[in-house]
């Protein structure tokens, strides 16, 4: 079936550096890759999303990379704060935005 | 309120008792979903109305779930008989016709004992 999910469940990284967390996806087909943080206690919180017609994307602090030749996703944040550490998910929406989402990344900031 | 709001935040429920849970969406958002998650997954879809009209319900795990939102704003997803499986947090979210971002709630935890 289609699936969507994350190469590393937990990564921890230095306050100030650079993380890259991962996602792989199955569904050739998809056209629509969102990425959300999910604080402890708290529903996932949009963070940026892409087109498959698009490869490259960016935010405030983040980016997002699509490489539809290995149905790869990634989301680089930088320069990371403690307020980064969260749950992040990658999600694949099929119209009208029914969600199909990974597993998730923990990522811990270390001061 | 600005944002998706759902009601309780917490419910414990004995086996076999039945639950309701209450979502209420971003004012004049015409879609809503309803997620279910387990502990360390992410959320995994139940049912998507658009207005009042249940469009998918091919998430809900079994006939024990049932969503509704008759006018088109406030949703109840209620759970009958509740089995210790059902404990998760239930995510609702809402988002514009047409939109792309969905707008999570905080979501109530359901412990079934």
């Amino acid at each position: 079936g289609e699936s969507v999910g994350l190469h590393l469940p937990t990564l921890s990284v230095q306050e100030g550096d650079n993380s890259i967390i991962n996602c792989a996806y199955s569904n050739s087909a998809s056209d629509y890759f969102i990425w959300y943080k999910q604080e402890s206690g708290k529903g996932p919180q949009f963070i940026i999303d892409i087109r498959s017609n698009m490869d490259k994307r960016q935010g405030q602090r983040v980016t997002v990379l699509l490489n539809k030749t290995v149905k790869h996703l990634s989301l680089q944040i930088a320069a990371t704060q403690p307020g980064d550490s969260a749950v992040y998910f990658c999600a694949e929406a099929t119209p009208p935005q029914k969600l199909v989402f990974g597993q998730g990344t923990r990522l811990t900031i270390n001061p | 309120g600005a944002g998706v709001s759902q009601s309780p935040r917490y419910k414990v429920a004995k086996r076999g008792q039945d639950v309701a849970l209450r979502c209420d969406p971003i004012s004049g958002h015409v879609s809503l979903f309803w997620y279910q998650q387990a502990l360390g997954q992410g959320p995994e879809f139940l049912t998507y109305f658009q207005n009042e009209a249940q469009l998918d319900k091919s998430g809900l795990p079994s006939d024990r779930f049932f969503a509704e939102r008759p006018e088109g704003s406030v949703s109840t997803l209620k759970i009958q008989r509740t089995q210790q499986e059902d404990s998760a947090v239930y995510l609702c979210a809402s988002s514009q016709r047409g939109g792309t971002e969905a707008f999570f709630g905080q979501g109530t935890r359901l412990t079934v004992v």
